[in-house]
């Protein structure tokens, strides 16, 4: 139980251009859901919370006008990255909260974007 | 002072041997405390998941948690080149439905041989 899919595993796309990438959790209801960055051989940093219905929590230092986030439903959350930059090439995870009686976060297989 | 500290290794040791990983932090708030495994251009999988102080094991693994002296471990036993991958702790202050954030450490890269 508790697998989240993540589409597409893998993207490449011109500088300028916006990227939308989809977080789905399969078998459960996830009413918060994460998006994370990761840098090669670097720990996951944490970029947005949202919760169903709201908007997303930004941390400190990530553009929420670059990094748009929407989480229509309990299964459903998409980061789309906004007028795409080489810099922003990254790995980027999500994970969705499950809550009950395991509070932890199950994590997507990421995705790769890569800016020419 | 990061919040998690975690040595990134590498760690390179050969099939069968026992496997320490640790981290420390600094937040007496934290209170559940995971280890997540992740491959190479993989997203983390969760391996183990403790509340509070105490040992937990599954299979092959058991994890620590020493709240008084803030320092959690991860052992595996009989290692095999099928857990080489990065092993991340993490750890929370919060539980609920609006789950709080996870603080992570920077991962341990762990390398089995046979």
């Amino acid at each position: 139980g508790a697998v989240v899919s993540q589409h597409p595993s893998r993207v490449i796309c011109k500088s300028g251009t916006s990227v939308k990438i989809e977080c789905r959790s399969l078998d459960f209801q996830a009413t918060t859901m994460f998006w994370y960055r990761q840098f090669p051989k670097k720990s996951l940093m944490l970029m947005a919370t949202s919760n169903e219905g709201s908007k997303a929590t930004y941390e400190q230092g990530v553009e929420k006008d670059k990094f748009l986030i929407n989480h229509a439903s309990l299964t459903l959350s998409t980061l789309t990255v906004t007028s795409a930059h080489p810099e922003d090439s990254s790995f980027y995870i999500c994970s969705g909260g499950a809550g009950g009686s395991t509070d932890t976060q199950y994590f997507g297989p990421g995705t790769r974007l890569t800016v020419l | 002072q990061k919040e998690v500290e975690q040595d990134p290794g590498p760690l390179s040791v050969p099939e069968g041997a026992i496997v320490s990983l640790n981290c420390t932090y600094s937040n007496s708030a934290f209170q559940y405390f995971m280890w997540y495994r992740q491959y190479s251009r993989k997203g983390p999988e969760l391996l183990m998941y403790t509340y509070s102080s105490g040992n937990k094991e599954d299979g092959r693994f058991t994890a620590q948690v020493d709240k008084s002296s803030k320092y959690i471990s991860l052992f595996i036993r009989d290692s095999q080149p099928s857990d080489s991958a990065t092993y991340l702790c993490a750890m929370s202050a919060a539980r609920g439905s609006t789950l709080g954030r996870l603080y992570f450490g920077r991962g341990t890269q762990l390398t089995v041989w046979p």
